[in-house]
């Protein structure tokens, strides 16, 4: 146990479905993170907040929409997906707001599948 | 730019035996952390160890231990006897002191124990 929870583990979604991810961690920690895991490729940074303000958006297209409502919550809005975005989204905290050297807690993930 | 290689893609060992995991890294920063992460079946990714480049002593941690060159720009984790529960994808990370640069992950290694 992480102390960061992602909800729904599993998700199946159409080209045309908007959903969200989300995530919470109760560490009290200042920044959170969102990352991809696709097969065969090392992980991607998507976006950080720190202190609930985006500090680090890596290129990702505006089909995926983070909102992080306080510091204890993030969430990932899909919509109009792809199939190439099916993969494992990650969602991690750390405890210092500039992060960039610290230990990250992750959580387990949410496999995400678009058809 | 950062780079993280993790050249062995996948390994299978037999219980007991012991089994070492690359890890190359790239920077031309002089100040820098090199993380180990384990990801299990679960899927969440659990922090090991972090190294800054000021400390090139080798640790030691139960069955686990990290070999850390700079001469090589290696950063190598041995398992000792290793054991069913140790099966996962294992990723080398580094992350460099200078600016606000995200932390850069390697493929990873998945490693499985059989019994």
């Amino acid at each position: 146990e992480t102390g960061v929870t992602q909800t729904p583990r599993h998700l199946v979604m159409g080209m045309t479905n908007k959903k969200s991810l989300k995530c919470e961690q109760h560490l009290g920690h200042n920044a959170m993170y969102w990352y991809k895991q696709s097969a065969k490729k090392p992980l991607e940074l998507m976006f950080v907040y720190s202190l609930e303000e985006r500090v680090e958006n890596n290129s990702v297209p505006s089909r995926f929409s983070p909102e992080c409502p306080n510091s204890s919550h993030l969430f990932l809005h899909l919509h109009t997906l792809q199939p190439e975005d099916s993969a494992l989204y990650l969602c991690a905290s750390s405890q210092d707001p500039q992060g960039t050297n610290e230990k990250l807690f992750f959580g387990s993930g949410t496999q995400l599948s678009v058809l | 730019a950062q780079k993280v290689t993790q050249a062995q893609t996948e390994i299978s060992v037999v219980e007991k035996e012991d089994v070492t995991l690359d890890c190359v890294y790239e920077t031309r920063d002089t100040t820098y952390y090199l993380f180990w992460y384990k990801q299990p079946p679960s899927g969440e990714l659990v922090f090991l160890i972090r190294r800054n480049s000021f400390d090139e002593q080798n640790e030691i941690s139960g069955r686990y231990s990290w070999n850390f060159q700079k001469s090589t720009s290696s950063f190598n984790f041995t398992i000792t006897a290793s054991q069913v529960v140790d099966s996962a994808v294992y990723f080398c990370a580094l992350s460099v002191f200078s600016g606000n640069t995200p932390l850069v992950f390697g493929k990873g290694t998945r490693l499985s124990v059989i019994a």
